[in-house]
């Protein structure tokens, strides 16, 4: 079946633009995810949905960022105002109740 | 604070030999420990995990162990193909209903043919 899908697959933008990176999840599954991978490091957290409920949004590291789930299926997440420390890979991932994340492909944000 | 991390950032193997990828953790509380395979470009893909009140467990070819005295988690790969060439994550996670991973910084798994 269909997996987890993102885009644009990259982005280019200016520094002070906004940009907004799409996730279409799994059907059916209840909690998505976001997560940003610079160069050679691991996913840092930034937001958590599951269901209904409010999201998690300990891991954003600023106000300027911000994500949205529309119908408990597709997610946006919005960066306002890009800094070139904003460049790096979003990754996004859905998941049934329990521990195993699906991944998209993620979205290279490049910011000049 | 509490974090997960690698003990060797490369392994590079002969195809055909078994490999060992190492993971410490410091959060006493987690509940599920994951490991991830990532490929050049793509997102990580799940490839097993454990709970907690486990010390081992099997998968094709892989195998997790878990030592909670020591607060260390190890991945084996049996037989490595080239196919297994990835960076490997560990993951941790205390469950209840919250399940947010935190991320260690990743191994990269070279296999040579």
């Amino acid at each position: 079946g269909a997996g987890v899908s993102q885009s644009p697959s990259n982005k280019v933008t200016e520094k002070g633009k906004d940009v907004e990176l799409r996730c279409d999840p799994i059907s059916g599954h209840t909690a998505l995810y976001w997560y940003r991978q610079s160069l050679g490091q691991g996913l840092e957290f930034l937001i958590y949905f599951q269901g209904n409920s409010a999201p998690d949004k300990s891991g954003l590291p600023s106000d300027r960022f911000s994500a949205e789930r529309t119908g408990g299926s597709v997610s946006t997440l919005t960066i306002q105002r890009t800094q070139q420390e904003d460049s790096a890979v979003y990754l996004c991932a859905s998941s049934p109740p329990g521990v195993e994340q699906y991944f998209g492909p993620g979205t290279r944000l490049t910011v000049t | 604070g509490e974090s997960v991390g690698l003990h060797l950032p490369t392994l590079s193997v002969q195809e055909g030999d078994n490999s060992i990828i190492n993971c410490a953790y410091s959060n006493s509380a987690s509940d599920y420990f994951i490991w991830y395979k990532q490929e050049s470009g793509k997102g990580p893909q799940f490839i097993i995990d454990i709970r907690s009140n486990m010390d081992k467990r099997q998968g094709q070819r892989v195998t997790v162990l878990l030592n909670k005295t020591v607060k260390h988690l190890s991945l084996q790969i049996a037989a490595t193909q080239p196919g297994d060439s990835a960076v490997y994550f560990c993951a941790e996670m205390v469950g209840g209903g919250s399940y947010i991973p935190t991320f260690g910084r990743g191994t990269s798994l070279i296999v040579h043919p």
